[in-house]
């Protein structure tokens, strides 16, 4: 089946500090890749739709310039989470799209 | 507006009992429809999909959900469940291709031994 990536699979970083988040599709091509937040206990809220070469889509009440996403390839989406504050701190999941979307395992941050 | 509504946030069934989680959407469209389970700090596993065909879909680990179009309903069950199956649950909507999946906000099942 479709396999998807994420790393790291936990980071902790200081308040002020950026972190990457990395997505990838190991054994299939997407042309878009979906990035969800997801508070505890909370459902999971779409961020951003990337597609490959092309400028993401945030969402309305997104930060684009906080949250950076790029698709480098068909294959790797990243999330570059800028000048981080402890709100900041979630669950974050991605997902890559060949005919249905397949998610990853998510990557929590933690912002101290 | 496209939306997903699982009314229950909380269910608690015995183990070997049965499983009902309730899913109503609300989709302009023919909806693609979604189940995902998530356990503690883990990503979301597909349960099963409805895309088109048979409103009954069969899914993994015994679950099986009923599209219902007059009811915008999409309800998940299970006839007897493990304690294994302890897990938060979302229904999902999409639509076609590139559509953004709305999720629901969950349904968090407890099994008693």
């Amino acid at each position: 089946g479709a396999v998807v990536s994420q790393h790291p699979s936990w980071v902790i970083c200081k308040s002020g500090t950026s972190v990457k988040i990395e997505c990838r599709s190991l054994d299939f091509q997407a042309t878009t890749m979906f990035w969800y937040r997801q508070f505890p206990k909370q459902s999971l809220m779409l961020m951003a739709t990337s597609n490959e070469g092309s400028k993401a889509t945030y969402e309305q009440g997104v930060e684009k310039d906080k949250f950076l996403i790029n698709h480098a390839s068909l294959t790797l989406s990243t999330l570059t989470v800028t000048s981080a504050h402890p709100e900041d701190s979630s669950f974050y999941i991605c997902s890559a799209e060949v005919y249905e979307q397949y998610f990853g395992p998510g990557t929590r941050l933690t912002v101290t | 507006a496209q939306s997903v509504t699982q009314p229950d946030i909380h269910i608690t069934v015995s183990e070997g009992a049965s499983l009902e989680l309730r899913c109503n959407y609300s989709y302009g469209a023919t909806p693609y429809l979604f189940w995902y389970v998530q356990s503690p700090g883990q990503g979301l596993q597909l349960l099963l999909k409805y895309f088109s065909g048979d409103t009954l879909v069969q899914g993994i680990k015994g679950f099986e959900a009923e599209f219902k179009r007059s009811q915008s309903s999409f309800n998940l069950r299970k006839p007897s469940v493990h304690w294994s199956d302890a897990a938060e649950y979302f229904c999902a909507v999409g639509g076609h291709r590139d559509d953004k999946i709305i999720f629901g906000k969950g349904t968090r099942l407890h099994i008693l031994p």
